[in-house]
């Protein structure tokens, strides 16, 4: 159990509200991510962070912003919800940290976020 | 191309019975190699990473073949419980730990 917890886990929301989803950890782990999972599409990085306020884009990053204030909480920003970014939402970290960055190894996965854009 | 290829499945298999997967890539420069299992609305776990040499972990056997980029996933004597999705993920090192993940491949063990 990597200690990750998600908030809310699931959600209905309609198009155009802004809607934040929180990751928060208990292990003190420097680097969180936030992917979501389409069907037909692997799981796709949004953003991720490497510590308190570094924060850099992913592969989907288009409508969603990130903050990292403290260590243990990850927040994922839709400003202006839209119907195609219904999916769901997971936050992970990375468990083993070498010295010039995470390790690629071990990312470890929050229960994840139902999000329903209507 | 996708940069991670998996087939869908479903594989059907009784329990008992050895069952294969296997996944492509298609970044000669990717490093690190791993399989997740996702049971059907969850998040996905970590199985086991992938070893140039070859590793195994109980039931499981995992194998790389850089040369041909791809990896694969021995299951033998099938569980029930090995039901599940299994996502084949690769990562390039020194990129923040991005990783890439397939689309899964399907498991349905049956009695």
């Amino acid at each position: 159990d990597a200690g990750i917890t998600q908030s809310p886990r699931h959600k209905v929301t309609e198009t155009g509200t802004p809607v934040t989803l929180r990751c928060h950890q208990t292990e003190n782990h420097r680097y969180m991510y936030w992917y979501r999972q389409d069907p037909g599409h692997g799981l796709r990085l949004i953003h991720y962070s490497y510590g308190v306020k570094d924060t850099d884009k992913g592969e989907v990053s288009d409508g969603y912003s990130v903050s990292r204030s403290k260590t243990e909480d990850f927040l994922l920003t839709l400003e202006s919800a839209t119907s195609s970014q219904t999916s769901v939402y997971f936050c992970a970290i990375s468990a083993r940290e070498g010295l010039a960055g995470p390790s690629t190894y071990e990312q470890y996965f929050g229960p994840g976020t139902r999000l329903t854009v209507t | 191309r996708k940069e991670v290829e998996q087939d869908p499945g479903p594989f059907n298999v009784p329990e008992g019975a050895t069952v294969a997967f296997n996944c492509t890539y298609s970044n000669s420069a990717s490093q690190s190699f791993f399989w997740y299992r996702q049971d059907c609305r969850k998040e996905p776990k970590l199985l086991m990473s992938v070893y140039s040499s070859g590793n195994e972990d109980g039931r499981f056997t995992a194998q790389l073949n850089r040369a041909s980029q791809y990896i694969s996933l021995l299951i033998r004597d099938s569980k029930l419980s090995d039901s599940a999705t299994y996502l084949c993920v690769v990562s390039l090192t020194g990129t923040a730990s991005k990783l890439t993940f397939g689309t899964g491949t399907r498991l349905q063990v049956t009695l």
